[in-house]
């Protein structure tokens, strides 16, 4: 079975630039939750989505958005990046609520000049 | 929020011998408590997790323990092998999941 795919795998961009990252969840999973993970720290949660709908947010700033889409594959966006930006951003998926075991993806490395 | 400590930081053992690694939550709703191994430049993986309702789980060389009534849990390693080597991370989880800071082993050949 695939498991949780995120793409792009790495991605280098300016400041005040915008980007989106992508993944798909595991098949019949319909939660996804993202995951900023700083190089030696643990990962930061950002944003749970469930059928469609946002159901939590971390302590992130409004320049961080997503959604989920019928398929339950998701976006995440980033407004005028940072430098402190630049982490590695992890997609999770479960079959349901964040109570339950999330699989995480390869991740999506960033790196804001 | 909650706040998840984890420790040590670093280990180091031989191969053969046990690891044990400890953490701490302050959230007395915490419900699943999840244990990951990453390995450089993957995601992290689940290797096992425990339910508040459950003390102890154990899958192989692998177990979790957890004390609620201290709100602490920890795993335990046995017969570590040079594959076991990675950085492992504790999370408890209500409504989102927290992460502790991660502990790097190092299984010695």
């Amino acid at each position: 079975d695939a498991g949780v795919t995120q793409s792009p795998t790495h991605l280098i961009k300016t400041r005040g630039q915008h980007v989106t990252l992508r993944c798909s969840p595991i098949s019949g999973h319909k939660s996804v939750s993202w995951y900023q993970q700083v190089l030696g720290q643990g990962p930061q949660f950002i944003f749970q989505y469930y059928e469609k709908e946002e159901r939590g947010r971390g302590n992130f700033p409004d320049r961080f958005s997503a959604r989920q889409f019928p398929n339950y594959s998701s976006e995440l966006n980033v407004n005028a990046l940072l430098l402190g930006d630049s982490a590695l951003y992890l997609c999770a998926s479960s079959l349901v609520g964040v109570s339950y075991e999330q699989y995480f993806g390869p991740g999506t490395r960033l790196t804001v000049t | 929020g909650e706040n998840v400590e984890q420790h040590p930081s670093t280990l180091s053992v031989q191969e053969g011998d046990s690891a044990v690694i400890k953490c701490t939550y302050s959230d007395s709703a915490s419900n699943y408590f999840p244990w990951y191994k990453q390995e450089l430049g993957k995601g992290p993986q689940l290797i096992i997790d425990i339910r508040s309702n459950v003390g102890e789980k154990k899958d192989q060389r692998i177990a979790v323990t957890l004390n609620k009534t201290a709100k602490h849990f920890s795993l335990h390693i046995t017969e570590t092998q040079p594959e076991d080597s990675a950085v492992y991370f504790c999370a408890a989880s209500f409504n989102q999941f927290y992460f502790g800071t991660g502990t790097s082993l190092t299984v010695i050949p």
